[in-house]
């Protein structure tokens, strides 16, 4: 079946540093969604991504689909406290009605 | 508006209960679907429903049933609860039938003894 892998599972970073999460997936993929959430809170949708290829922006967010559309890419600018929380993509199969199937999410830790 | 609203938050069984999870969203979404996370392994899908009368197994479903009351209700029922089933379990919905956003209940922590 369709996997979504995500990497890495946990990262620490001091306030000011970059972060990138990966998600790669066994599929070729109609589109793929980030989500974020925030210690004890539920999954919050960031956005929505469809075209091979395609950037978005998003402030100090910048989010990529890779151009054979199996993997994505979440980069935070220069984080912050407030960005700590489990990033998750979630990617969905071409064709038909397909589930939207996640990754195992990447927690960030951010250091003052 | 109050979004996707679940009920119980939190939930203590005894191995071999039953017990029902409710969800009830207020957007006109078609689409509802119940999902657990353990940690270290995201979200995991059980069941989905892509309109009003139709429900679907996801990765997990064993264990578990649903059902679709109407539009704006997705249940979930544990027919004879394990410690396997202890997690968080959230429900979401979506506007758009196999596309678009979800949008997530609070969840419901859920304890099997």
């Amino acid at each position: 079946g369709q996997q979504v892998m995500q990497i890495p599972q946990y990262q620490h970073v001091q306030e000011g540093e970059d972060f990138t999460t990966y998600c790669n997936s066994s599929t070729t993929l109609s589109n793929i969604q980030w989500y974020k959430q925030r210690p004890g809170g539920h999954p919050v949708f960031l956005i929505q991504l469809v075209k091979s290829g395609e950037v978005k922006k998003q402030k100090r967010l910048t989010f990529q689909f890779g151009e054979a559309k199996k993997n994505s890419s979440l980069h935070i600018t220069a984080t912050q406290t407030t960005d700590v929380g489990t990033y998750f993509c979630a990617g969905r199969r071409s064709g038909g009605y397909n589930k939207l199937i996640f990754g195992a999410g990447t927690r960030l830790a951010v250091h003052p | 508006n109050a979004g996707v609203t679940q009920t119980p938050k939190f939930q203590v069984l005894k191995t071999g209960q039953s017990m029902t999870l409710q969800c009830a969203q207020d957007m006109n979404h078609n689409s509802m679907y119940w999902y657990r996370q353990d940690p270290g392994m995201g979200l995991r899908l059980i069941y989905y429903s892509a309109s009003e009368g139709t429900t679907d197994k996801g990765e997990v479903p064993n264990g578990y049933n649903v059902s679709r009351l109407n539009k704006r209700e997705f249940s979930l029922r544990l027919e004879s609860a394990a410690p396997s089933q202890t997690s968080v379990y959230f429900c979401a919905s979506s506007d758009a039938t196999g596309a678009g956003e979800l949008f997530f209940g609070e969840g419901s922590r859920l304890t099997v003894l």
